[in-house]
């Protein structure tokens, strides 16, 4: 079945510590984003990708970084210097750019010890 | 900026009543509008879509209009299940290429 996987389901960050979190698609889709999602808040864009070797900030890119160097993954990593990073983080792909439509994962929880 | 404004929730409602779940937008152009529905634990579903003024998209007995002149895309449902319980956004294709504005979303209960 063609989807977008993400694990862990939760995980758990120390102080002071960088987290990963694994985003992977076989849709065959350009396009990939994150977003975080904090209660009564909706969804916020943290980064996306447009097409591989390349990604650009969205709203609230501060503490996080990406790297998109295969077309089928999109990991985001919560760095130290993100202050309050317990939240929903929910990756997506669209077919490209222009699509809109786009498809989810199932999401990572995480939470700070 | 685009934005979208959505009804703020949560909405209780019984078993087999009817729904409906306000959106409003701000946007240059001509945005697509979509509903995206998110059961607990989960990520987002593509309920509905509406691609130009008037066009109206369906699934699950969810239907929503697009409405140039009211700027709006309210969802409703005529009858709804204890099964549509979950939380609701609204989103729009902004002006920048791929990128999505959600609303805030709305949580739905429906009781026996």
């Amino acid at each position: 079945d063609g989807g977008i996987t993400q694990s862990p389901k939760y995980l758990f960050r120390k102080e002071g510590q960088n987290v990963t979190l694994s985003c992977e698609q076989n849709l065959n889709h350009d396009a990939m984003y994150w977003y975080r999602q904090d209660p009564g808040q909706g969804l916020r864009l943290i980064y996306y990708s447009q097409i591989v070797n390349d990604f650009q900030k969205g709203d609230i890119a501060e503490g996080y970084s990406v790297s998109r160097e295969k077309k089928e993954s999109f990991p985001l990593t919560v760095t130290s210097a993100q202050k309050n990073p317990t939240a929903f983080y929910l990756c997506a792909s669209s077919l490209d750019s222009e699509s809109e439509t786009q498809y989810f994962g199932p999401g990572t929880r995480l939470l700070v010890l | 900026g685009d934005s979208v404004t959505q009804m703020e929730g949560p909405v209780t409602l019984s078993e087999e009543a009817f729904l409906t779940i306000n959106c409003t937008y701000t946007a240059t152009g001509y945005p697509s509008l979509f509903w995206y529905v998110q059961y607990p634990g989960e990520g987002l579903q593509l309920l509905l879509k509406a691609t130009k003024a008037d066009d109206k998209g369906s699934n699950k007995g969810f239907e929503a209009t697009y409405r140039k002149e009211t700027t709006s895309f309210h969802l409703e449902k005529g009858s709804v299940q204890v099964s549509d319980s979950a939380v609701y956004f609204c989103a729009l294709g902004g002006s920048t290429l791929g990128r999505l504005y959600f609303g805030r979303g709305t949580q739905l209960t429906v009781w026996p």
